[in-house]
């Protein structure tokens, strides 16, 4: 089953705050997170592994609640580059270790001036 | 280094037709993804690779078949396409000893089946 993400799309001026969140049914053993500009490939952001450390670099960051089987990602003081589309990946400790991921269905954020 | 390249960057196939998409990677990566995109549906596992002249099934296998050959290379084929097949295809990589588990995405191929 693919993580629900929430919002499905924001739109923020520059400046501002997001939240994007990732909830999965399956108890999760990692959380990836991928951005993606329109018309090109998906980035890698960041990655979450259970009992491991909340991540981030400059303005972006995320969080991994094992609990729950959520994920958030934290996007503070945004500026027009953080625009596109947003997914998580995550898998449980049997796809993890089959490599696999299963992406969410994404999260359009729209930066404007 | 030329990362990961698909080929074609378009296609137009009509019902019924074949086709194989290539992927092709120059970083020595062990694992190796296809994944279709299609509007609101984010990102989906077709079949991917662990390594050389090994396969394995992903979440939307049906209608694909895919082979490794070669380390560098991954293909996809379409044996009879189907309008349902209409989606923007994928390829990634990523290496077996990398802690950060990054995969490369190519650039894409959009396949339109009419």
């Amino acid at each position: 089953q693919q993580p629900v993400q929430s919002p499905q799309a924001v739109i923020l001026r520059e400046g501002e705050d997001a939240v994007i969140n990732c909830s999965s049914s399956k108890a999760l053993y990692s959380v990836h997170w991928y951005r993606q500009k329109h018309g090109e490939a998906p980035v890698f952001l960041m990655i979450l592994l259970k009992g491991g450390e909340q991540k981030g670099h400059d303005k972006i960051s995320a969080s991994f609640n094992e609990k729950k089987q959520q994920s958030s990602l934290y996007l503070t003081a945004s500026q027009l580059s953080y625009s596109g589309t947003y997914f998580c990946g995550t898998s449980d400790w049997k796809d993890f270790g089959n490599e696999k991921l299963t992406f969410g269905t994404g999260t359009r954020l729209t930066i404007i001036p | 280094n030329a990362g990961v390249t698909q080929t074609p960057k378009f296609r137009v196939l009509k019902t019924g037709q074949s086709m194989t998409l290539l992927c092709a990677q120059d970083m020595n990566h062990e694992y190796m993804y296809w994944y279709r995109q299609d509007p609101g549906m984010g990102l989906r596992l077709i079949h991917y690779s662990v390594g050389e002249g090994t396969t394995a099934k992903g979440e939307v296998p049906d209608g694909y078949n895919v082979s490794r050959l070669k380390k560098q290379n991954f293909l996809l084929g379409l044996e009879s396409a189907a309008p349902s097949q209409t989606s923007v295809y994928f390829c990634a990589s990523r290496p077996r000893r990398d802690t950060t588990y990054e995969q490369y995405f190519g650039p894409g191929t959009r396949l339109t089946v009419t």
